[in-house]
């Protein structure tokens, strides 16, 4: 249990479904992460939440629309998703952004399918 | 950009065994996180080492920084069924003020 729970933890949708991830950390954190973790690749940042604002889209595609209404919550919106966004989802806190002190802490994933 | 090399990217390894995981860095290393993953679930963190020649232990995992070399290696001594898993490197980047960037990890299985 790291403080950190995400739901749903599986989900299976269809290319024309609108859907969506929720992230809620119990840390006291003020930024929070979303990442992609896809097989044999490194870990991918999507985007990063500091105090509610958002300080970094990594060139993610429009069909994945965040949503941060409070620094406890963080949510991944999805619609029109292509097969190859099959993937684990992954929402990490941390107490400020700083990669030099901030430790990141995760929650479980959710498993993503696209058919 | 910086990029994190693991090696090797999976091992088996007999139960009480020890075992060494390296990460190398492409460009200079600022600090550096290990984390343990089990297949399909989230990242547990182990450690983070943030000076040149620190070392860490957790139990019987224990996590070193080179600096000069820019590389990390992490060493468990008598593998047990437990340490299991799948062991991600992350670290900094160049400013270290941006989120960490990963490698791709190394699979870990212990056999009795």
């Amino acid at each position: 249990e790291t403080g950190v729970t995400q739901t749903p933890r599986h989900l299976v949708m269809g290319m024309t479904n609108k859907k969506s991830l929720k992230c809620e950390q119990h840390l006291g954190h003020n930024a929070m992460y979303w990442y992609k973790q896809s097989a044999k690749k490194p870990l991918e940042l999507m985007f990063v939440y500091n105090f509610k604002e958002q300080t970094e889209n990594n060139s993610v595609p429009s069909r994945f629309s965040p949503e941060c209404p409070n620094s406890s919550h963080l949510f991944l919106h999805l619609h029109t998703l292509q097969p190859e966004d099959s993937a684990l989802y992954l929402c990490a806190s941390s107490q400020g952004t700083s990669g030099l002190t901030d430790t990141q802490y995760f929650g479980p994933g959710t498993r993503l399918t696209v058919l | 950009s910086q990029e994190l090399e693991q090696s090797p990217q999976s091992l088996i390894v007999q139960e009480g065994k020890n075992l060494t995981i390296n990460c190398t860095s492409s460009k200079t290393l600022y600090g550096l996180y290990w984390y343990k993953q089990k297949y399909g679930e989230g990242l547990i963190f182990l450690m983070m080492l943030q000076k040149g020649g620190e070392e860490k232990s957790h139990e019987k995992i224990t996590a070193k920084l080179d600096e000069k070399k820019q590389q990390s290696s992490l060493h468990i001594t008598a593998s047990q069924p437990s340490h299991a898993g799948i062991y991600l490197c992350g670290a900094p980047s160049v400013s270290g003020n941006t989120p960490l960037v990963f490698g791709k990890g190394t699979r870990l299985s212990v056999i009795a």
